[in-house]
């Protein structure tokens, strides 16, 4: 089984300028999460999905970021415009999720540097 | 608020020796405690879960709720160990669903 896949692996963009994340979790993964990691830090939630509904955006930039998942499979995040301190790895991880609990499996990440 | 706290940035040991990756957290609710683990040019993994009372790779855990810890313990310690090690807190919103909160992280050198 190929895992959460995420693209571009790595992305230089300017300030100011936008950039899309892609991510395909593991086929029959209800749960979706975007999270993102600064250098030195944990990974910190940005968004769940559960199916197609965001069920916890409180963490998102909502001035700057966005993010979707159509029919409840692929997902996008997007930053529009970017600022240089949105330089991160960005994180895709996908669950089965019921509410005795659930395993959370990742991506190998999305390394943004903004200059 | 939930909270976890790794206090150690690095752990530097020399093979055979004990380890012991510490872990505390604040949480109001009954927490569900993980440790996750990231090798080097790999993708974050789960490397043990409280609930599930296991020993992964020699490792293991115990929560402590009097202390609010969850300290990640190995006997021996071998040169592959060496990673990076997350502490996370699993909490429960009002939906019902849960979500993670990490804690910064303790890289773990393991010297031969």
């Amino acid at each position: 089984e190929a895992g959460v896949v995420q693209s571009p692996r790595y992305k230089i963009i300017e300030k100011k300028q936008p950039v899309a994340f892609w991510c395909n979790p593991i086929s029959g993964h209800n749960t979706l999460y975007w999270y993102r990691q600064n250098l030195g830090q944990g990974p910190e939630l940005l968004i769940r999905y559960e199916n197609e509904e965001a069920v916890d955006d409180s963490q998102l930039p909502k001035d700057r970021f966005s993010a979707e998942r159509l029919k409840g499979v692929d997902s996008t995040l997007k930053i529009q415009p970017a600022e240089l301190g949105d330089s991160a790895v960005y994180l895709c991880a996908s669950s089965f999720s019921d509410f005795s609990g659930n395993t959370i499996y990742f991506g190998e990440g999305s390394w943004l540097t903004v200059v | 608020a939930q909270r976890v706290t790794q206090p150690e940035k690095l752990l530097s040991v020399f093979k055979g020796a004990p380890v012991e990756l510490k872990c505390n957290y604040s949480y109001s609710g009954s927490p569900e405690l993980f440790w996750y683990v990231q090798y080097s040019r790999q993708r974050l993994q789960l490397l043990l879960r409280h609930i599930s009372r296991e020993s992964i790779k020699g490792f293991t855990a115990d929560l402590n709720k009097g202390e609010t810890s969850f300290h990640l313990k190995k006997p021996f310690a071998q040169e592959e160990d060496s990673a990076m090690y997350y502490c996370a807190l699993s909490r429960y919103l009002n939906s019902g669903y849960s979500t993670l909160t990490f804690g910064k992280g303790t890289m773990l050198l393991v010297s031969p």
